[in-house]
């Protein structure tokens, strides 16, 4: 059972550049989280995602940050005109949702390091 | 303010010994309690789940407390080896609405030391 894959693993933009970071849940799961993590710093909790509907956004900038998780497909996370700031790990953690005993264990994916240059 | 605070000052133990983390959280009342362990460049992996109703849980080397009146987790690793360094994640889990909202701590570093 293949875990939650995300791609690309590194991803270098230029200032102004869009980035699109992929992730793709573990088989079953209809749960997607989206954190970002600066060096040194805690993971920041930034979107909850089921499929096709945003459950809370809470943590995503207003401007130039968006999500989805379509019907079919992976989640994606698009950052627009993208700036130096915007450079950290972004993780992707997937679960199956309610009715399990532990149903928000997360599982996480591996990351995609954005570096902006 | 929701906080979660977690030693963010490295710890350094000697192969062999009991390491203990220690997870406060303040102005949060969560359902949940779960520990992950993150590698460097790799992400969080699950490790310990305990309720707000339970006192503790172990899974082999591990064990969680959680003082709902301290508003406190400890996380214990007994008999600790070198490949237990890594750094440790806190999380809290609760919320309304339908919705458990997961929040993680800042992380505290673990060394052992052969």
């Amino acid at each position: 059972n293949a875990g939650v894959m995300q791609n690309p693993r590194h991803l270098v933009r230029r200032r102004g550049q869009e980035a699109r970071l992929r992730c793709s849940p573990m088989k079953g799961h209809s749960h997607v989280y989206w954190y970002r993590q600066l060096p040194e710093e805690g993971l920041k909790f930034m979107v909850y995602l089921q499929k096709e509907n945003i459950i809370d956004e809470s943590g995503m900038p207003k401007e130039r940050f968006s999500a989805e998780f379509p019907k079919e497909g992976p989640s994606i996370l698009r950052i627009q005109q993208v700036v130096r700031g915007d450079s950290a790990a972004y993780f992707c953690a997937s679960s199956p949702g309610p009715g399990g005993s532990s149903y928000n264990e997360q599982f996480f994916g591996p990351g995609t390091r954005l570096t902006v240059l | 303010s929701q906080k979660i605070e977690q030693n963010s000052e490295a710890l350094n133990i000697q192969e062999g010994k009991t390491a203990t983390l220690t997870c406060n959280y303040t102005n949060y009342s969560p359902a949940y309690l779960q520990w992950y362990r993150q590698d460097p460049g790799r992400g969080p992996v699950f490790l310990l789940l305990i309720r707000e109703n339970e006192k503790e849980k172990r899974k082999e080397r591990l064990k969680v407390t959680f003082d709902t009146t301290l508003k406190q987790s400890l996380f214990h690793i007994t008999a600790s080896q070198p490949a237990d360094s890594a750094t440790y994640l806190c999380a809290l889990e609760g919320g309304s609405g339908g919705y458990q909202k997961v929040t993680f701590g800042t992380g505290t570093k673990l060394q052992v030391i052969p």
